[in-house]
């Protein structure tokens, strides 16, 4: 069935080092794709957005990817920092509205 | 400008009892989504609403759940004799407008726990 998974659960990177979240999507007609950063006890808050006409996007300090051949995503943050710690979601936006499909979530912890 | 406020941020309720959810969009947001996350999951979509009117509810329950937008005041989400298995996050999100690219903004959630 159509499904936004990750690779990784946990993820855990030395401060100021970069990291890299991963997510597959299985609907190749998927056309939105949408990294949120969720932190405890918080709602999700839009990172970075990418359509599929595109290979990537850059915003500041973070970049994603999209690879449609292989139906992949990755959010790339540098130079990592403590405030960075939380749960990153990707989503999937179809329907022409805000109905999202969140994957299960990434745990990002920094270590100092 | 405030953000999407919700409330009450927790909530317990009993089993058998009623769970009221209350959203407020950002000024000027005319479109509310609701999702509800359980614990270590993503978020799931449940219905999406503009002022009076339900665009899309096929992410919630038949039973026992409902959503308004009125008019004038928020948008209610409504879960009716709760059980165990309504214990999550539900959050509300709003935008000015639909279609993609049009970022939404998440409220703080509420915490609902059945007891």
């Amino acid at each position: 069935g159509e499904s936004v998974g990750l690779h990784l659960p946990t993820l855990s990177v030395q401060e100021g080092d970069n990291s890299i979240i991963n997510c597959a999507y299985s609907n190749s007609a998927s056309d939105y794709f949408i990294w949120y950063k969720q932190e405890s006890g918080k709602g999700p808050q839009f990172i970075i957005d990418i359509r599929s006409n595109m290979d990537k996007r850059q915003g500041q300090r973070v970049t994603v990817l999209l690879n449609k051949t292989v139906k992949h995503l990755s959010l790339q943050i540098a130079a990592t920092q403590p405030g960075d710690s939380a749960v990153y979601f990707c989503a999937e936006n179809r329907g022409g509205y805000q109905k999202v499909t969140f994957g299960i979530g990434t745990k990002l912890q920094v270590i100092p | 400008n405030a953000g999407v406020m919700q409330n009450p941020r927790h909530l317990v309720r009993r089993r058998g009892q009623e769970a009221r959810l209350r959203c407020s969009p950002m000024k000027g947001h005319s479109h509310v989504y609701w999702y509800r996350q359980l614990p270590e999951e993503g978020l799931k979509f449940m219905v999406y609403l503009q002022k009076e009117n339900i665009i899309d509810e096929s992410g919630m329950p038949k039973e026992r759940f409902s959503a308004e937008f009125p008019k004038e005041g928020p948008s209610i989400l409504r879960i009716q004799q709760v059980v165990r298995g309504d214990s999550a996050a539900y959050f509300c999100a709003s935008s000015p407008e639909q279609g993609m690219g049009t970022e939404a903004f998440f409220g703080q959630g509420t915490r609902l726990t059945v007891v």
